[in-house]
């Protein structure tokens, strides 16, 4: 299962709210997860079966989606929030990733 | 605290071979399913090879199949992946990935900061 994100990059300032958009290219359910990766660190989980927001994520992030198309929603950032975002899906083996959303400061 | 140390990486040569180590604490490892997940440098997230909880049951990429080797020692808790036939392509952090719950055992809830593996002449 092929994970396509868009866009690549995401320039928003501080306060603004950010939509990042994952889509399969067959349908995963609702087995789908993000992830924030900071520069020089490991990935976090933050968003898991699309909507659900792990232990300790902020509920300024939020998950939507099912079957092919899912949607990553900030809705204010924080100066901490830019980073690379990753949506996966665990609906069929091999697991996939999708190529990843850069949220830069604008 | 619940965490995953990985070691074992380095220079090798294309063709030669590496055993990757990740040491569990703070949880049971045999409660769990585990992962390896690589990132060549600059470059996106790319899922490895998964193993279930007894270690009975492993799944790999279509890339690294039949070169690499994913294995457990829970009593020890402690996570295997033995890689064989390098090649450039191998290039990589290699995280090591504990699977987010018991029935979520494919999402990666908690993750190592990485051990680096780097196969050129």
């Amino acid at each position: 299962i092929v994970l396509t994100q868009s866009p690549a990059t995401l320039s928003l300032s501080p306060g603004e709210r950010a939509t990042l958009s994952c889509r399969a290219s067959q349908s995963v359910s609702s087995y789908l997860a993000w992830y924030q990766q900071k520069s020089g660190q490991a990935p976090r989980l933050l968003i898991y079966d699309a909507s659900n927001r792990a232990t300790g994520i902020p509920a300024r992030f939020s998950g939507s989606g099912s079957g092919t198309d899912f949607t990553l929603t900030i809705s204010s950032l924080e100066p901490e929030d830019f980073a690379m975002y990753y949506c996966q899906q665990r609906s069929n083996w091999p697991l996939t990733f999708g190529g990843g959303t850069k949220v830069e400061i604008k | 605290e619940v965490q995953v140390l990985e070691s074992g990486g380095g220079l090798v040569q294309p063709g030669g071979s590496l055993r990757l180590t990740c040491e569990a604490s703070g949880f049971t490892l045999s409660t769990y399913a585990m992962s390896w997940v690589r990132q060549a440098p600059g470059k996106g997230l790319e899922w490895v090879s998964t193993i279930n909880e007894g270690g009975g049951v492993v799944w790999y990429a279509d890339s690294v199949q039949g070169r690499f080797t994913i294995s457990r020692d829970n009593p020890n808790n402690i996570l295997y992946l033995q890689m064989n036939a390098l090649r450039a392509e191998d290039t990589a952090l290699y995280y090591c990935a504990k699977g987010f719950s018991s029935t979520h055992g494919s999402f990666f809830g908690i993750w190592g900061q990485g051990t680096m593996v780097t196969a050129s002449s």
